[in-house]
């Protein structure tokens, strides 16, 4: 099973209103990401945060983690037509060889509309 | 500045035939090499990640290969492909001991 999992998969909203996406994981993490993903492109790394941070800014988003949890949160305030993209949270598990690889979640697939 | 191309950005092929596709970084020297495939409507699948040259790890066992024979180029291939093998296929990479991930534009593959 997938190591994160996005909730809700799919969510609509106006232009203006903040999206709330959340992101739920099983095993002990170093740190989570958030990717962006316009349709039929390449994912865009948008931010990370590490285990012993609780919440982390950038420009219109906010993003939170509670380990005890197994959760975070990515929230996009006064979102925009343009924010229509799909969201993946992203966590790095040891590999067999003992390096690291990302995981990542099947998204939330975000529509702001005009 | 860092950059990172796949080709061909769109591709189709019967089932049968063999399957090439190519991931090139610029301006970054040593970096961890990654493939990974999307298929429709779902989140990412890693095929194989590389930390050197002729390093690959597998994750899924396949009719999929994957080589490194330089640095900065990292290619995905098979012999023979099959109808599952369709997808979006995503080349990324980072820096050797970092978590963040830059990804390339992205392969559409359709098998018919």
């Amino acid at each position: 099973s997938q190591q994160g999992e996005e909730d809700p998969q799919a969510l609509s909203i106006q232009e203006g209103e903040n999206a709330t996406m959340n992101c739920s994981y099983k095993t002990s993490i170093n740190n989570l990401q958030w990717y962006r993903q316009n349709s039929g492109r390449g994912l865009v790394h948008l931010i990370l945060i590490r285990s012993n941070e609780r919440e982390k800014h950038s420009g219109r988003l906010r993003v939170t983690l509670d380990t005890s949890k197994k959760s975070s949160s990515l929230l996009i305030t006064a979102s925009r037509a343009a924010d229509t993209a799909s969201y993946f949270c992203a966590t790095a598990i040891l590999t067999q060889g003992g390096s690291e690889k990302l995981v990542f979640g099947k998204g939330t697939k975000l529509t702001v509309n005009p | 500045s860092q950059t990172i191309h796949q080709w061909p950005a769109t591709l189709v092929q019967p089932v049968g035939s063999p399957l090439s596709l190519e991931c090139t970084v610029e301006g970054t020297s040593n970096p961890n090499l990654y493939w990974y495939r999307q298929a429709a409507g779902r989140g990412l699948q890693l095929l194989f990640y590389s930390v050197g040259i002729g390093q690959i790890s597998s994750e899924v066992p396949q009719n999929l290969s994957a080589s490194r024979p330089q640095d900065r180029q990292f290619i995905l291939s098979s012999k023979k492909l099959l109808l599952s093998d369709s997808g979006f296929y995503l080349c990324a990479w980072s820096v050797q001991n970092s978590y963040e991930q830059y990804f390339g534009p992205g392969t559409r593959l359709t098998v018919t």
